[in-house]
């Protein structure tokens, strides 16, 4: 079946500016991790989706950033009042459940904020 | 804080050659360890996990160890292929819920001709 997918692929705007990152998991997996990825940087944890409801977000940097799972499935990571320092790749990715599975990474949305 | 970190930052090889990455980690209580390949522009793509009673992993080429006293681990890449340019990422699991990991910056893995 389908990996996850995640659009837009490239994303930019200018400082200031409000944004939506969109992420489709693999059909049935219950849960969806956004992660952060600064250049030459390993992955920064962001938020954890089982189901509808965020079980971890103690990653999220500020109050400018927030998640959704409205459904279950598909979620929007939602970045407001973008910073030049927001620029980095968006990575999603699901796991079949939350208690160690492994997690299957989308090719994520790289985001640049001028 | 859970760290990982992992050396060298890059490294150039030549095609047919091996090579080694090595992983230190401070992440408690430890759950299980994984190495990714990613390839520029994609996502992560697991090769090998590794849990606390596991001393090695191989997947085709790649060949995994654990030290969980020593809290290192190593990536052995056999017989490099240019394909196997991309970054390597080290990633600790620890057992607290909700399956967050903390990830190594990278090897950055060059195989030349």
């Amino acid at each position: 079946g389908a990996g996850v997918s995640q659009t837009p692929s490239n994303k930019v705007t200018e400082k200031g500016k409000y944004v939506e990152l969109r992420c489709d998991p693999i059909s049935g997996h219950t849960a969806l991790y956004w992660y952060r990825q600064s250049l030459g940087q390993g992955p920064e944890f962001l938020i954890y989706f089982q189901g509808t409801g965020a079980a971890d977000d103690s990653g999220l940097p500020n109050d400018r950033f927030f998640a959704v799972r409205p459904e279950g499935s598909v979620s929007t990571l939602k970045i407001q009042r973008t910073e030049r320092g927001d620029s980095a790749v968006y990575l999603c990715a699901s796991s079949l459940g939350g208690g160690g599975g492994e997690q299957f990474f989308g090719p994520g949305t790289r985001l640049t904020v001028l | 804080k859970n760290q990982v970190e992992q050396s060298p930052q890059s490294l150039i090889i030549l095609e047919g050659k091996n090579c080694t990455l090595q992983c230190n980690y401070t992440v408690s209580p430890f759950s299980n360890l994984r190495w990714y390949k990613q390839d520029t522009g994609r996502g992560p793509v697991s090769l090998t996990i590794m849990t606390f009673s596991e001393n090695t992993k191989s997947n085709g080429r790649y060949t995994a160890t654990l030290d969980a006293d020593t809290k290192q681990s190593s990536l052995h890449i056999t017989a490099s292929q240019l394909s196997d340019s991309a970054s390597y990422i080290c990633v600790v699991k620890d057992t607290g819920g909700g399956n967050k990991l903390t990830f190594g910056t990278g090897t950055q893995l060059k195989v030349e001709l």
